[in-house]
């Protein structure tokens, strides 16, 4: 069955430095999302993107933050300057169309800010 | 704005119990429903879904009407195993946007 993937599982890095994490939707999917976790929080919405362009975001997604689609397979989410409170689950979700489509979510990169 | 309430965790149960996770959400429109379930060291994974009034979502024993007049979505499951350990989220998503909204999680414990 095909899945959502993401790399890294895990990273670690020091507060003001640059995060990329990337992801690789189901192929024949079209809308892409991001959202994060926040330890003992809720899961928070941060970005919806499709035709390669963000079609929603959140509060939470300022100008740190940034999402490219570099290729045909994959998805990126860029932190430009991390800050402590980045520290979180990041999940990137996938799907075939938009409103009662399912949203399929790979595994999380935990990001620690030193 | 739209929001989902689910019951505070823990929950611990014994195996072979019956569950029930309660949820409540507000909606301006008619939003489908989620459970996703969250296993230790793991994503979301989608357990089952509705998406208008009355329909009922169902995956691996669990079960979940979507009930319109009450505003609830709640999950039941007749006869909890070990493996069912993991934490639950209740969602929604409306159509007129992208977004998932989820509720906190409800942390579920069976014991053996």
């Amino acid at each position: 069955e095909p899945e959502v993937t993401q790399t890294p599982s895990h990273q670690v890095t020091q507060m003001g430095q640059e995060v990329i994490l990337r992801c690789v939707p189901i192929s024949n999917h079209l809308y892409f999302y991001w959202y994060r976790q926040i330890l003992g929080q809720k899961v928070e919405f941060l970005v919806s993107f499709y035709n390669n362009e963000i079609s929603e975001k959140s509060e939470i997604f300022d100008d740190q933050f940034s999402v490219e689609r570099p290729d045909g397979s994959n998805f990126t989410l860029k932190i430009r300057s991390t800050k402590l409170e980045d520290s979180a689950m990041y999940f990137c979700a996938s799907s075939q169309g938009l409103a009662r489509e399912t949203q399929y979510f790979g595994p999380g990169t935990r990001l620690l800010v030193l | 704005g739209n929001s989902v309430t689910q019951m505070e965790g823990p929950v611990t149960l014994s195996e072979e119990a019956f569950l029930t996770i309660n949820c409540t959400y507000t909606a301006t429109g008619y939003p489908s429903l989620f459970w996703y379930v969250q296993y230790p060291g793991e994503g979301l994974q989608l357990l089952l879904k509705a998406t208008k009034a009355d329909d009922k979502g169902s995956n691996k024993g669990f079960e979940a009407t979507y009930r319109k007049e009450t505003t609830s979505f709640h999950l039941e499951k007749g006869s909890v195993q070990v493996s069912d350990s993991a934490v639950y989220f209740c969602a929604l998503s409306d159509p007129r946007d992208d977004k998932i909204i989820f509720g906190k999680g409800t942390r579920l414990h069976i014991l053996p």
